[in-house]
């Protein structure tokens, strides 16, 4: 099973700035890694797919970069929106698909 | 508009089963693959199983930790998906999530709003 580790657990960050999220899998996952924001009391939303591919409808400010086993998610300019929790997936190897334990990010 | 509804959560004793249905809406069910995940109070994502659509064998597939006790199927004429839970546990309890795999992929662009079940004598 590949294991999915995301850092740091919580990120605080101040509207208007940068937010970098980390995850990393226990073996090479290829380029096959899905990101997910999860709002509270919501359901996951599909932000990046492929790495580094932005789904349909998710703006611009969302990018997501790595491949193997180091990936990062940057949202450029937080916005009051963006504060959630975040998610890795990887869906190279599987069964199991695995998750990351996600990253809070928080108004600073 | 793409539209998962989960139906068929509550609260069940320990050793009991339940049956979670997804109704689907906005696209043509029987294409695509179908997922279920579940998120435990205060806790992550945890995948729990899934089905391919019938181009790929309608086969399934399922966590360790629901294998031999959840069941997935469809019902494509009627564009509903289902979890089949037996023998259920109390560390079984969560919300359930239905979603959509765009291509056999093993990601997923769309969810449901999920379906809560407790499992507590």
């Amino acid at each position: 099973e590949i294991v999915m580790t995301q850092s740091p657990a919580t990120l605080s960050v101040s509207p208007g700035e940068r937010a970098t999220l980390s995850c990393r899998a226990s073996q090479s996952v290829s380029s096959n890694l899905a990101w997910y924001q999860q709002k509270p009391g919501q359901a996951p939303r599909l932000l990046i797919y492929g790495a580094s591919i932005r789904a349909t409808g998710i703006p611009a400010r969302f990018s997501g970069s790595g491949s193997g086993t180091e990936f990062t998610l940057t949202i450029s300019i937080l916005q009051s929106e963006d504060f959630a929790v975040y998610y890795c997936q990887q869906y190279n190897n599987w069964p199991p698909l695995t998750f990351g334990g996600g990253t809070k990010v928080e108004i600073k | 508009e793409v539209q998962l509804v989960e139906s068929g959560g509550g609260l069940v004793q320990p050793g009991r089963s339940l049956r979670l249905s997804c109704t689907a809406s906005g696209f043509t069910f029987g294409d695509y693959a179908m997922s279920w995940f579940r998120q435990a109070p205060g806790k992550g994502l945890e995948w729990v199983g899934f089905i391919r659509s019938k181009a790929y064998g309608g086969t399934t597939e399922y966590a360790a930790s629901v294998k031999g006790r959840f069941t997935i199927s469809r019902d494509d004429s009627k564009s509903i998906a289902y979890l089949q839970m037996n023998s259920l546990k109390t560390e079984d309890t969560a919300v359930y999530y239905c979603t959509r795999d765009p291509g056999d992929l093993g990601y997923f662009d769309y969810w449901g709003q999920g379906t809560l079940v407790t499992v507590s004598s």
